[in-house]
């Protein structure tokens, strides 16, 4: 069975400055997806980045970058330049596609918050 | 282009009623999954349609039912509600049923049970 462990119940981070998020992993199937969502206070659940497990380089889409350590079967998120807009839970979400179905198992979820 | 559309936003129902959620996916998508997410945890997958059948589901008891439409919406129903299903509801769509599919997710449907 997959899990995810996001350990960081809250963290708390300055404008502008950087912040990591932790996240890891379980899973024996070679082949898997790892995702970060971004869930605001609305309740949407909002796409920020996406690692392949085969994939060899990490996985950057802005200010996100995932740093993706294999072989101790982590996946933290790393916001750069942190701003306001960015408080929100985080979740961290593992996809098997060898399931053949594109259903997510999710962490906990972090709880940013960003201060002026 | 809409996105994943979900109603209510917001529902409040008694201990023993029956609830219906409505989805409708994002255009072109045909594929919806439903997601429970209780108040300080992460969503849990309920079950997923494609072609207007069940194709996966979660550990979910069967008061928990769905249905497809042939325009690809779809219905989350709750039988004989406890006050344990208050929480947040959230449908994602999805182009087709494979693994590499990207979910798309709606607002959520926030349900209490009183």
């Amino acid at each position: 069975a997959q899990k995810i462990t996001q350990t960081q119940p809250g963290m708390f981070v300055q404008e502008k400055e950087a912040v990591t998020l932790d996240c890891t992993y379980d899973t024996s199937d070679p082949s898997y997806g790892l995702f970060w969502y971004k869930q605001p206070s609305s309740g949407e659940m909002i796409f920020l980045i996406y690692q392949g497990s085969y994939d060899q380089q990490n996985a950057t889409e802005g200010r996100y970058s995932l740093n993706f350590q294999k072989a101790r079967k982590s996946a933290n998120l790393v916001i750069s330049a942190s701003q306001l807009g960015d408080s929100a839970m985080y979740f961290c979400a593992m996809r098997d596609p060898n399931s053949g179905y594109s259903t997510l198992t999710f962490g906990k979820g972090t709880m940013l918050l960003v201060s002026p | 282009d809409a996105g994943v559309t979900q109603s209510p936003t917001h529902l409040i129902k008694t201990r023993g009623q029956q609830v219906t959620l409505r989805c409708s996916p994002k255009s072109g998508h045909d594929t919806v999954s439903w997601y429970q997410q209780a108040l300080g945890q992460g969503p849990q997958f309920i079950f997923q349609y494609y072609e207007e059948e069940e194709r996966q589901r979660g550990n979910f008891p069967d008061r928990f039912s769905g249905h497809q439409f042939p325009n690809y919406s779809s219905e989350l129903n709750v039988n004989a509600l406890l006050l344990g299903d208050s929480a947040l509801y959230l449908c994602a769509s999805s182009l087709g049923a494979g693994g590499n599919a990207e979910a798309f997710f709606g607002q959520g449907t926030r349900l209490t049970v009183v």
